[in-house]
């Protein structure tokens, strides 16, 4: 089956700091890769994805870009906020059934 | 559309009880998902629907578990005779399925369970 490692947390960052968090995943096949975020009090909400190898994904400042040869989607944002604060998960997906399997998640802290 | 609606919030229960959550999609989609969260991890994947259907079951899915999606809309996930490990995030999300591929899947806000 799939699997998702991803970097463990907790991070803290000054504000405007640079940011990687890294995944990499081991699945059959080509997964779809994502990147969840879960704000304070909130539900889980897509950020970026990449459906196929050397895709690039990119939303709000972040990015990630699907490298087949090393398995991996890091996220990366050049200049974090304090509202950038949260949860974030990678995970993956095969085409089909398109359950989700998650990473173990990373808490993102960002102080002024 | 409001999103994925999920109740209740919170329930608290003693070791034994059997507890019913309900998730409420997104009204046009037709794939509904329960994932489950224990703390400090990422969710994992219980069942899934496409439509009425339920097409796939986690191995993490006991016998005490059953969910339904009786008429291709709302889901119920019923947990018999709690024990204490129920304790968790239930997570619902819904996409929609078309000829052309999945739209991205929306998560509701879940349902924390405590067994005490």
């Amino acid at each position: 089956g799939n699997s998702v490692t991803q970097m463990e947390g907790p991070v803290t960052l000054s504000e405007e700091a640079f940011l990687t968090i890294n995944c990499t995943y081991t699945a059959t096949g080509y997964p779809s890769l994502f990147w969840y975020v879960q704000y304070p009090g909130e539900g889980l909400q897509l950020l970026l994805k990449a459906t196929k190898a050397d895709d690039k994904g990119s939303n709000k400042g972040f990015e990630a870009t699907y490298r087949k040869e090393t398995t991996s989607f890091h996220l990366e944002k050049g200049s974090v906020q304090v509202s950038d604060s949260a949860v974030y998960f990678c995970a993956g997906s095969n085409f089909g059934n398109e359950k989700l399997t998650f990473g173990t998640g990373t808490r993102l802290t960002i102080i002024p | 559309d409001t999103g994925v609606s999920q109740d209740p919030r919170h329930k608290i229960t003693k070791r034994g009880q059997n507890v019913t959550f309900r998730c409420d999609p997104i009204s046009e989609h037709n794939r509904l998902y329960w994932y489950r969260q224990t703390l400090g991890q990422g969710p994992e994947f219980l069942t899934y629907f496409q439509n009425e259907a339920q097409l796939e079951k986690s191995r993490l899915l006991s016998d005490r578990f059953s969910a339904e999606r009786p008429k291709g809309s709302f889901s119920t996930l019923e947990i018999q005779r709690t024990e204490q490990g129920d304790s968790a995030m239930y997570l619902c999300a819904s996409s929609l399925m078309l000829g052309t591929g999945v739209t991205e899947a929306f998560f509701g806000q879940g349902t924390r369970l405590t067994v005490v």
